[in-house]
């Protein structure tokens, strides 16, 4: 059975950083592109990123250029996502997905349960 | 930049037809996938590339894309449907994963 499991999240202060983990099994991981997927509370969903199979592509939303950064590492099977420059408007729960292609994006055939991060002084 | 809309809410009689629209230009030139987030739960494929539904997903799950609207439709609402209901599509000429605000659908 393919299976991500998140970790990470946490209450941090505006300006601080934070990273999110996502262990995964049940599947080849280097062979699928995997996404950063978030939803503020009472929100809908909203693309964060996503990262080729050998993580040699990425692919950033407007609102998290340049502040956060995806990266995998295959031999542990786990993604990443460094999240620095936090605002208050990063608050959300962040899921983690695997997506059905390898190279670039296609559909995210399996998620996480996701892990909340809150940003408040 | 590219944009989906969708109505923020349907609600449906048990029983009877949803039809859930995505709108975006020129959208038939796009893949466009469904996801199904029930409360407290995270989303799940339902339909992809416009109307291939995954083996674990009920017959009662369809799609179709044409022009500048994609359409989820699900026969025969049943109360286990409702929830929230999102469109997706990746533009490869910006490399960006867009959603669609999502439907909230209610089944009466």
């Amino acid at each position: 059975e393919e299976q991500l499991l998140e970790s990470g999240g946490d209450l941090v202060q505006p300006g601080g950083s934070l990273r999110l983990s996502c262990l995964v099994s049940g599947f080849t991981f280097d062979s699928f592109c995997m996404s950063w997927v978030r939803q503020a509370p009472g929100k809908g969903l909203e693309w964060v990123s996503s990262i080729s199979g050998t993580g040699s592509t990425t692919y950033y939303g407007d609102s998290v250029k340049g502040r956060f950064t995806i990266a995998r590492d295959n031999s542990k099977n786990t993604l990443y996502l460094q999240m620095d420059s936090l605002r208050a408007d990063d608050t959300a729960v962040y899921y983690c997905a695997k997506d059905r292609a390898n190279v670039d994006p296609y559909y995210l055939d399996v998620w996480g349960q996701g892990t909340l991060v809150a940003v408040s002084s | 930049s590219y944009a989906l809309t969708q109505a923020p809410s349907l609600s449906v009689a048990p029983g009877q037809a949803a039809r859930i629209t995505c709108g975006g230009d020129n959208l038939e030139t796009y893949s466009v996938h469904w996801y199904q987030q029930r409360p407290g739960q995270a989303p799940v494929v339902v339909i992809y590339d416009d109307s291939h539904r995954p083996s674990r997903i009920p017959e009662r799950f369809s799609g179709s894309n044409s022009g500048n609207a994609a359409t989820l439709t699900i026969s025969r609402v049943e109360a286990g449907d409702e929830a929230d209901y999102y469109c997706h599509v990746w533009d490869r000429d910006t490399n960006r994963g867009i959603f669609g605000g999502g439907t909230k659908l209610t089944v009466l």
